[in-house]
């Protein structure tokens, strides 16, 4: 199975302020990457996929790159609903994986 | 708007038995394939079983087959996980989620979860 890693574990962050997250594989999965976001005791909801493609209706401020096997996800300004915690997951491979998730709390 | 509401989650001895529903609206189901995720209390994400838009193929996770089974019926738009021979490690909220295209493992939806608790 294809390892996922992120980091950081979690950051403390203003609004306002620019946040990066990054995830890595354990090997290549070219840009069949994904970013969800979870409140708590809520379902996650989906942000990007393909490592870069907006899911609809998710606020541009949201931003993926990379390829292979470093990827960012970016808010460019972070509001007060941003604060929740990141999964990335590849599905390039089979079973799909999940990171371990960043935890973005407020500073 | 695309809904999926999961039912069926409880509290189960280990060795028992429990099964979930999700019903979806909202998209044509048999269209779609559908996964169950799994989240362990505190702990991150964990892909469980998919089943494909016209149920021809099913998968599992090797930590949950030969014990559980996914089901749809796409008269009634609806997606089952048959969970047997429950163990302590199987409490979690168990998310249906539907995948945004055939042959990918993104999906694109999810439901609100429903809570299996295995303890006695």
């Amino acid at each position: 199975d294809i390892q996922m890693t992120q980091s950081p574990s979690s950051l403390s962050a203003s609004v306002g302020d620019r946040v990066t997250i990054t995830c890595r594989a354990s090997q290549g999965i070219s840009s069949w990457l994904a970013w969800y976001q979870q409140k708590p005791e809520k379902a996650p909801k989906s942000l990007i996929y393909a490592a870069s493609s907006l899911q609809s209706g998710v606020p541009s401020r949201f931003s993926g790159s990379g390829s292979g096997t470093e990827f960012t996800l970016t808010i460019s300004s972070l509001q007060p609903e941003d604060f929740a915690t990141y999964y990335c997951q590849q599905y390039n491979s089979y079973p799909p994986t999940f990171g371990p998730g960043t935890k973005v709390n407020i500073k | 708007e695309v809904q999926l509401l999961e039912s069926g989650g409880g509290l189960v001895q280990p060795g028992g038995s429990l099964k979930l529903s999700c019903a979806a609206s909202g998209f044509t189901f048999s269209s779609y394939a559908m996964s169950w995720v799994r989240q362990a209390p505190g702990k991150g994400l964990e892909w469980v079983s998919i089943i494909s838009g016209n149920a021809g193929s099913t998968y599992y996770a090797d930590s949950v087959k030969g014990r559980f089974t996914i089901s749809r019926d796409n008269s009634k738009n609806t997606v089952c996980l048959q969970m047997n021979s429950l163990r302590a490690e199987d409490t979690a909220v168990y998310y249906c989620a539907k995948h945004w295209a055939s042959g990918t493992y993104y999906f694109d939806y999810w439901g609100q979860g429903a809570l299996v608790t295995v303890s006695s």
